[in-house]
């Protein structure tokens, strides 16, 4: 079964509004990254949140983690048509080296 | 250009031809991995290794091998293709492990008739 899961699976926005996509995982973590991935090419990564940060922005990302209730939250704000991607959030197991991924959610901003 | 390079883009073969997928990363990079993207299921973990000479298993690592011969390399070989074994893989580096972010190459498409 998968270790982090992607909420919703698919998400279509108007240019400017925000944007909220939402990660569910089942055990503990050390930490939570989260990745793009434009139609079918090389993932980029965007941001990593440790287990014990609760908070963390890039530009106009913002990234929640709550380790009690296992889920982490991307939030993208004043999205832009570039913005059109799917989203991934990636964890690990206690074992810095293996990596999950979700299914990710596809996220389309209408210009 | 800092980069993880992957060849081919596109492969199509038949089943049981050997075939390997090269990746290489000019970034000196200690991990390296494997990764395989299919529809609803998110991308899984083939392979990785720690460094040169150091691989382990990811979760899905039946019928792939890998070796880590050099830093900069690490192909992924299928002994015997089966059709099973169409996605579209991906292989990532990064300098060390899970604490820093992982550098993707631009995937390959295979397709195993």
């Amino acid at each position: 079964s998968q270790q982090g899961e992607e909420d919703p699976q698919a998400l279509s926005i108007q240019e400017g509004e925000n944007a909220t996509m939402n990660c569910s995982y089942k055990t503990s973590i050390n930490n939570l990254q989260w990745y793009r991935q434009n139609s079918g090419r090389g993932l980029v990564h965007l941001i990593l949140i440790r287990s014990n940060e609760r908070e963390k922005h890039s530009g106009r990302l913002r990234v929640t983690l709550d380790t009690s209730k296992k889920s982490s939250s991307l939030l993208i704000t004043a999205s832009r048509a570039a913005d059109t991607a799917s989203y991934f959030c990636a964890t690990d197991v206690g074992n810095f080296n293996k990596f999950y991924f979700g299914s990710g959610t596809k996220l389309n901003v209408k210009p | 250009e800092a980069q993880v390079t992957q060849n081919p883009r596109y492969l199509i073969t038949v089943t049981g031809k050997k075939l390997t997928v090269t990746c290489s990363q000019n970034m000196n990079h200690e991990y390296m991995s494997w990764y395989r993207q299919d529809p609803g299921l998110g991308l899984r973990q083939i392979y990785y290794s720690m460094n040169v000479e150091v691989t382990d298993k990811g979760d899905v690592p039946e019928g792939y091998k890998v070796s880590r011969k050099e830093k900069r390399n690490f192909p992924l070989i299928l002994e015997s293709p089966s059709p099973n074994q169409t996605s579209l893989y991906f292989c990532a580096s990064s300098f060390s492990s899970f604490n820093e972010k992982l550098f993707f190459g631009s995937g390959t498409q295979l397709s195993v008739l």
